[in-house]
């Protein structure tokens, strides 16, 4: 059965730091993967997605993400934090029948000044 | 976009509650996840043009409706504090369509 594993509970990095969240997926064949964020008391929003094609995938707000078939990750990048960015972070395959997606467990970011 | 209605509700167990949904408009296919505290979504079931299409580990008191309006509903009867959680509305384009689009879920507590 897919799966998706998100390896940090909770990070901490200070404003203008770069930041790296860590997602493994477990998944047969070639899996459609999502990132998204949930800020406290709101709904997910959609960060960026890879279905095929350039490994590197650019999204909202700097955010990008690198799909990796020999790692089964799909880790997601930002060059500069911004406070805002403080959120939750949801990493996500969509399975084979493509109508459930699979979450993880989410990454929780902690922005000091 | 995709909204929800109530933002929050109170219910006792043993009680039955109706959360409701409308769909980003021209999206014929809805999703409903649970999201219980510190977790990630979970999800229920999905609704294409009005027929469940799929269904995850949710006991059959987990109950929904899609109308041609589009706007859905989730029932769950005899609630129970475990279901205590924000539930989420995602609608897309077509059944096969992977993307989702997520409402801000309504807050569910249960004592």
């Amino acid at each position: 059965a897919q799966s998706v594993t998100q390896p940090d509970i909770h990070i901490t990095v200070s404003e203008g730091a770069s930041l790296e969240l860590r997602c493994n997926y477990s998944y047969g064949a070639t899996p459609y993967l999502f990132w998204y964020v949930q800020s406290p008391g709101q709904g997910l929003q959609l960060l960026l997605k890879y279905f095929s094609g350039d490994t590197l995938v650019q999204g909202i707000k700097g955010f990008e993400a690198e799909f990796k078939r020999s790692q089964s990750s799909f880790n997601l990048r930002k060059p500069s934090v911004h406070w805002s960015d403080a959120a939750e972070y949801f990493c996500a395959v969509v399975d084979t029948g493509g109508f459930k997606t699979i979450f993880g467990a989410g990454t929780r970011l902690f922005v000091k000044a | 976009g995709v909204t929800q209605s109530p933002t929050h509700l109170i219910k006792t167990r043993g009680q039955q509650v109706t959360l409701r949904c409308s769909s980003q408009s021209g999206h014929n296919t809805v999703s409903w996840y649970q999201q219980a505290l510190g977790q990630g979504p979970q999800f229920i079931f999905q609704y294409y043009r009005e027929e469940e299409n799929g269904r995850g580990n949710f006991p059959p008191r987990f109950s929904g409706l899609q109308f041609p309006n589009d706007s859905s509903e989730l029932n769950v009867n005899a609630l129970e504090l475990d279901d205590s959680a924000l539930y989420l509305c995602a609608s897309s384009l077509d059944s096969g369509e992977v993307t989702q689009y997520f409402g801000p879920g309504t807050r569910l507590t249960v004592l």
